[in-house]
């Protein structure tokens, strides 16, 4: 059974920086291009950042450009999320996620982590 | 300003069919594939369609997906209390290989 637990959020001040992770489990990780999506109170779903399955290919969102990065480790089946520069904008709850595979190789959504970037 | 443009609300009373669009381009859903989503408060999005018109298994088949040219819709029939939420129509950006793109979400009300 696919599984996607983030971790790593919480509260900083503007102008910081979190590392959020994403420990995957009952697939193949590094098979798959892995995404992060976010979500602001009282906002709709918005697109963060892309990563291919071996990390040779990394995308963004302008919002968070030159500001976030992206990486993965295949060996330990994680995904992480280098946040600096924190804005208040930036507050929000942060998805991991499984691309769809084709077919019924479904697309897979962890908890979701909550961070708040407030003074 | 989400890249796919959803209407921000709909609403049916029970029992009824309503239909939720999703319009994109030739950059996205024009060369690719359409999923949807449902989103309910507190949380993670759940998977409704995938691949356009596909079924997870467990989603029932009042929910249907269609897609034609840049634009996709979802339908739901035999409307229920249970269906108010929130979905969201997801693409991929052709120029970013592997990139998503999210439309603004649609409001759905049972009234």
């Amino acid at each position: 059974q696919v599984r996607l637990v983030e971790s790593g959020g919480g509260v900083v001040q503007p102008g910081g920086s979190l590392r959020l992770s994403c420990a995957a489990s009952g697939f193949t990780f590094s098979k798959y291009g892995m995404q992060w999506v976010r979500q602001a109170p009282g906002k709709g779903l918005e697109w963060v950042a892309f990563i291919r399955y071996d990390g040779s290919n990394k995308y963004y969102a302008d919002s968070v450009k030159g500001r976030f990065t992206i990486s993965r480790d295949n060996s330990k089946n994680t995904l992480f999320l280098q946040m600096n520069s924190l804005r208040v904008e930036d507050t929000a709850v942060y998805y991991c996620a499984k691309d769809w595979g084709g077919g019924d190789d479904y697309i897979a959504w962890g908890q979701g982590t909550l961070v708040t970037v407030s003074s | 300003q989400s890249v796919l443009t959803q209407p921000p609300s709909v609403s049916g009373a029970p029992g009824q069919r309503v239909t939720l669009s999703c319009t994109g381009s030739s950059s996205n859903i024009g060369p690719g594939v359409v999923h949807w989503y449902q989103k309910l408060p507190g949380t993670a999005p759940k998977l409704l369609i995938y691949g356009d018109n596909n079924r997870p298994s467990g989603v029932p088949d009042r929910f249907s997906g269609s897609k034609s040219g840049t634009s996709a819709s979802l339908a739901i029939t035999g409307l229920q209390a249970e269906d108010e939420a929130h979905y969201y129509c997801q693409s991929y950006d052709s120029s970013r290989s592997g990139s998503w793109v999210f439309g603004g979400g649609t409001k759905l009300t049972v009234l």
